[in-house]
């Protein structure tokens, strides 16, 4: 059985930082272009970041660019989200997700989820 | 202000048959695939379809899309109490490049 679980999520002052992690089971990691995906309290869905099967290739939301970095270990087949100089607008609920792609970064159709860690950024 | 566009609201009786839009641009959904999620708060967003009109295994042939030029479309008929859900469209933005999301429908099953 597939499955994606998130942690490291918590609260924290603006300004500072959190490292949230993703492990996966079930298939071969990679094979897979990695995703992270938010949703704030009351809004909707909004794409972060995504990283290649291979590494090679990462893009960024332009909100997060420059603030969090995106990375995966193959060994423990893992993915991470390093979110610096965190603001009180990056509170949300913080989803990892997959999808079965090789070398490309291109890809919206999310097969796999897990099932998120809130990060609240407050005073 | 999401790139793609959905109505914020939708709603339908049992059995009947209710469609969702999503508009966006040339650089979005004319030229790249729309990926279609359904999510009910507190769980993981479930992929509903994907490559504009494709079924994941498991999810029934009641929900169906469609695409066309700078619009795309998720129909949901026979509409049933169980698919009372946010719904959202997805897909990449080579202006932006990056993954770009409508800003949600809210369906009601009334």
């Amino acid at each position: 059985e597939v499955q994606l679980m998130e942690s490291g999520g918590g609260l924290v002052r603006p300004g500072g930082s959190l490292r949230l992690s993703c492990t996966t089971s079930g298939s071969s990691f990679s094979s897979y272009t990695m995703t992270w995906v938010r949703q704030a309290p009351g809004k909707g869905l909004q794409w972060i970041a995504s990283i290649s099967s291979s590494g090679t290739f990462i893009s960024y939301a332009d909100s997060v660019k420059g603030r969090f970095t995106i990375s995966r270990d193959y060994a423990n087949s893992s993915l991470s989200l390093q979110m610096n100089s965190l603001r009180v607008e990056d509170t949300a609920v913080y989803y990892c997700a997959r999808t079965y792609a090789l070398g490309v970064v291109q890809v919206a159709a999310f097969s796999d989820w897990g099932q998120g860690t809130p990060v609240t950024v407050s005073s | 202000q999401s790139v793609l566009t959905q109505p914020p609201s939708a709603s339908g009786t049992p059995g009947q048959r209710v469609t969702i839009s999503c508009s966006g641009g040339r650089s979005n959904i004319r030229s790249n695939n729309v990926n279609w999620y359904q999510h009910l708060p507190g769980t993981a967003p479930k992929l509903l379809m994907y490559n504009n009109s494709q079924r994941p295994s498991g999810v029934p042939d009641r929900f169906s899309g469609s695409k066309s030029g700078t619009s795309a479309s998720l129909a949901i008929s026979g509409l049933q109490s169980e698919d009372e859900a946010d719904y959202y469209c997805a897909t990449w933005d080579d202006s932006l490049s990056g993954v770009v999301f409508g800003g949600g429908t809210k369906l009601t099953v009334l």
